[in-house]
């Protein structure tokens, strides 16, 4: 168990919905990172978030946008859901700010598109 | 990812034997070199890694190796064993932005 949790574990909705995926960090991680894996695929590196505050951005879409509350746990908003958003989707912490840390990750969310 | 090339996407080797997998990188800044292990159904998981002021670190029958000026890295997997069996990640940060490998499927036959 690497003290990151994820809800849900498996969400079903239809193209064109939004969706809301939650990360709590381990705790005293300030760094979230949040990544999506389609199947097969590797690991593509979405948004970084530093205590509260946008650090990185990678290859994430307009429709998707994400946040970091107080409490540092965050969230992964997907609107206008496509079938090819169907994936799995990580979220990692890291105990300070950018690189050179261990990632420790959640068990993920499953998110289906129909 | 788009600095990162990991080679082989796939490896199957007989249990006892080793496994090497090479992980090259383009961004000459980088001083942080991990290597994930995921399993079926699960996230990511460090394995080991390595800082460029070093040019080995072994774990038990795991080890990485850096050529800094080459660009690249190896995880080394000696005495393989079937709960080795899983996909590999190379992830050396760009900057803040975290690149991972294509991955590689390691498969340890018993």
């Amino acid at each position: 168990d690497s003290g990151v949790t994820q809800t849900p574990k498996h969400l079903i909705t239809a193209t064109g919905q939004r969706v809301t995926l939650r990360c709590s960090p381990r705790s005293g991680d300030l760094s979230v990172y949040w990544y999506q894996q389609s199947l097969d695929q590797g690991l593509q590196f979405l948004i970084q978030y530093y205590n509260g505050e946008e650090r990185a951005k990678g290859n994430i879409l307009e429709r998707f946008s994400a946040q970091q509350f107080p409490d540092l746990h965050s969230e992964l908003n997907l609107s206008s859901l496509e079938l090819g958003d169907s994936a799995l989707y990580f979220c990692a912490s890291s105990p300070t700010g950018p690189s050179y840390n261990e990632q420790f990750f959640g068990p993920g969310t499953r998110l289906t598109v129909l | 990812g788009e600095n990162v090339e990991q080679h082989p996407s796939t490896l199957s080797v007989q249990e006892g034997d080793s496994a090497v997998i090479k992980c090259t990188y383009s961004d000459s800044a980088s001083n942080y070199f991990p290597w994930y292990k995921q399993e079926l159904g699960k996230g990511p998981q460090l394995i080991i890694d390595i800082r460029s002021n070093v040019g080995e670190k072994k774990d038990q029958r795991i080890a990485v190796t850096l050529n800094k000026t080459a660009k690249h890295f190896s995880l080394h997997i000696t005495e393989t064993q079937p709960e080795d069996s899983a996909v590999y990640f190379c992830a050396p940060p760009d900057f803040n932005k975290f690149y991972f490998g294509s991955g590689t499927k390691l498969n340890v036959k018993p």
